[in-house]
């Protein structure tokens, strides 16, 4: 079964510091996708990917990275928190065309 | 403007009545994939319809590519239906999501 693990689940930061957060996926998938989702917003893009070592802007990329080093992995990284990006974060996978999406239970991040 | 609309924005129902959701789009597509979630929840997947019908139990999908629409028909409804429906297009490069139809089934 396509299986989508966020790590870690809950993450409490402090404003200005570093947040890792990560996405491993077992379907073989070459794409791959970061959203954060808020109020009013519904599911935004952050960045996403088409493969290993590939990394592209989505809709809201500013104040994030992201890094692809595997085809199972794919990193949101926040540089120097802040309170706005508080929120909760989905990572997806999915195939090149015509392709189910799936996505990981995803991940409440709070800056404080 | 935005490329995915989907409508209603919120729907409250009496248990038993049907529902049709609505999802238009302005771009390409490659599919359609209808999710659920309920607060707080993750996205669970219900469809993935890239064009044509599709049934699930209670749940009917409709996507008609030419006029640029898909639509999630719920048939009598339940309270467990309550939730967001949120409808995802595939479009030619990323996955774009609507803003969902907050759905309240009342007993």
């Amino acid at each position: 079964e396509a299986a989508v693990t966020q790590s870690p689940r809950n993450k409490v930061a402090v404003t200005g510091g570093k947040v890792t957060l990560s996405c491993n996926q077992t379907n073989n998938h070459n794409n791959m996708y970061w959203y954060r989702q808020d109020t009013g917003h519904g599911l935004r893009l952050i960045h996403y990917s088409y493969g290993a070592g590939s990394t592209e802007k989505g809709d809201i990329p500013d104040g994030y990275k992201a890094s692809r080093p595997s085809q199972e992995n794919f990193s949101l990284i926040l540089e120097l928190a802040t309170p706005s990006q508080t929120s909760v974060y989905f990572c997806a996978s999915g195939g090149r065309g015509r392709t189910e999406v799936f996505f990981g239970k995803g991940t409440r991040l709070t800056v404080v | 403007g935005q490329q995915v609309q989907q409508s209603p924005a919120s729907l409250v129902l009496q248990e038993g009545e049907n529902a049709e959701l609505q999802c238009n789009f302005s771009t390409s597509l490659n599919s359609m994939q209808w999710f659920y979630q309920r607060p707080g929840g993750s996205l669970v997947s219900l469809f993935y319809n890239p064009s044509g019908t599709k049934h699930s139990g209670r749940l009917t999908s409709t996507t008609v590519i030419k006029e640029r629409r898909s639509s999630l028909h719920i048939s009598s409804s339940q309270t467990t239906d309550s939730g967001t429906y949120l409808c995802a297009l595939d479009g030619a490069y990323k996955v774009i999501f609507g803003k969902g139809t907050h759905l309240h089934v009342l007993p």
